[in-house]
């Protein structure tokens, strides 16, 4: 049973950069099957797709984020992260990181609890 | 660019069909998957690929697409159906979801 979990700071002073990990458990990164994606919902909001990669280190960016957001993977680890520069208040969000299925797909089969990151001096 | 469309709120009343419906240019030639969010959790997958059923998902959940719209079908709706759905699709190397409907089963 594969599982992911999310980590990193919870607070984040403006203009900073946020960087989150996830840690996939139960089963390998290194997969040709799967795209790793990264997921934010600010609260009482509905869902925004910030990015994925594939294990190739082929990433695909949400075209709004795209000139702040940098994800990457190391396999060793078994972990994926995201790198998203100069914060807001706008970037307050639960983050979920999430397997992707199929190129064009896509479907999100597995995702981690999320993890709330709040953007604040 | 392209953009998915939901209605923002449905109310059944249990064991009627609730019908979501998603909008989005020419969506009927690309995939389309739902998920449901209950408060305070994770999104779960109930539909992908148009019409599939992920594994532990109760055959009440259903799903079609052809033309400018796909829909999420949740017959004989039961109390614990209430939740936000979304819908996603894939367009131009980019991910797009829905902005997501709040069902209410009352």
């Amino acid at each position: 049973q594969v599982q992911l979990q999310e980590s990193g700071p919870g607070l984040v002073k403006p203009s900073q950069t946020l960087t989150l990990t996830c840690t996939v458990s139960g089963g390998s990164i290194n997969s040709d099957i799967y795209y790793w994606n990264w997921i934010r919902q600010p609260a009482g909001k509905g869902l925004e797709w910030i990015g994925r990669i594939y294990i190739s280190g082929s990433t695909n960016y949400n075209p709004s984020l795209k000139n702040r957001v940098t994800i990457s993977v190391d396999t060793s680890k078994n972990q994926f992260s995201l790198k998203l520069s100069s914060v807001t208040d706008a970037d307050t969000a639960v983050y979920y990181c999430a397997r992707g299925v199929g190129t064009i797909e896509n479907n999100c089969d597995v995702w981690g609890q999320g993890t709330l990151v709040t953007v604040s001096s | 660019s392209f953009a998915l469309t939901q209605p923002p709120s449905l109310s059944v009343s249990p064991g009627q069909t609730a019908t979501i419906t998603c909008s989005g240019d020419k969506l009927g030639d690309k995939y389309t998957c739902w998920y449901q969010q209950k408060p305070g959790q994770s999104p779960v997958l109930v539909i992908y690929e148009d019409n599939k059923r992920p594994s532990g998902i109760p055959e009440r959940f259903s799903g079609s697409n052809s033309g400018n719209s796909a829909t999420l079908t949740i017959s004989g709706t039961q109390a614990m159906d209430e939740a936000d759905y979304y819908c996603q699709a894939w367009d131009t190397n980019t991910v797009v979801f829905g902005g997501g409907t709040k069902l209410t089963v009352l």
